[in-house]
């Protein structure tokens, strides 16, 4: 299906754990977001990338690694994971940076719950 | 930075009445603002898309108006349903990165 997913929907995992999300597009969009979203802060970027293996940190990137080394991909990584990075986790694509003309497309989020 | 603001946080109405969202900016200096509506557990769904150059867009029943001077913008729904009932979020494009809202909660009651 064409369009931009991401997996796990949802996903529990302990303190100090590495988890990764995954964040997949098939427009061959250059450009791929990773934003946090929590109550009374709306959505927040963590990562950005321009192209394959070029990544660049958004707002608030500390505790997280970011990988494209294909175009279609994105994943996260939270690489040990605390309890202040509970949230609900969305990728989304643009044909070009910060879209002038067609804005973003997102994906439907993933859940993570750090306990 | 850029601060995006949208009042109010939640709006309950009764179908069919004709609403108004609000949304401010506080650096005027932007290239595009977006609309987007979110369904509970979903992803953002994107609505309208203004051009900094633009005054306003329509489709369907929703039409965006941009006030760059001033800092504002409008999404006006129009004979409201209940299957509108959703969060509703903007997003300011500054050539760095987009900037949300917190965004306004609509609830249409039938």
């Amino acid at each position: 299906d064409a369009g931009i997913t991401q997996s796990p929907r949802y996903k529990i995992t302990e303190t100090g754990r590495q988890v990764t999300l995954m964040c997949h597009q098939t427009w061959s969009h250059s450009y791929m977001f990773w934003y946090r979203q929590d109550l009374g802060h709306g959505l927040r970027l963590i990562y950005y990338s321009a192209a394959a293996d070029i990544t660049d940190k958004g707002e608030v990137p500390d505790g997280y690694v970011v990988s494209r080394s294909k175009t279609e991909n994105f994943p996260l990584t939270l690489e040990s994971a605390t309890r202040s990075q509970t949230s609900v986790y969305f990728c989304a694509s643009s044909e070009s940076a910060w879209d002038r003309v067609y804005g973003y497309t997102f994906g439907s989020g993933t859940r993570l719950t750090v306990v | 930075k850029q601060e995006v603001t949208q009042i109010p946080a939640a709006l309950s109405v009764p179908e069919g009445e004709n609403l108004v969202l609000n949304c401010s900016f506080t650096d005027s200096a932007i290239y595009n603002l977006q609309w987007f509506r979110q369904d509970p557990g979903k992803g953002l769904t994107s609505l309208l898309l203004i051009q900094s150059s633009q005054r306003e867009q329509t489709s369907g029943r929703l039409n965006a108006s941009l006030d760059k001077s001033s800092g504002r913008s409008t999404l006006y729904i129009a004979a409201s349903q209940p299957g509108d009932s959703a969060t509703y979020l903007c997003a300011v494009n500054t050539g760095n990165q987009f900037y949300f809202g917190t965004g306004t909660s609509l609830t249409v009651i039938p």
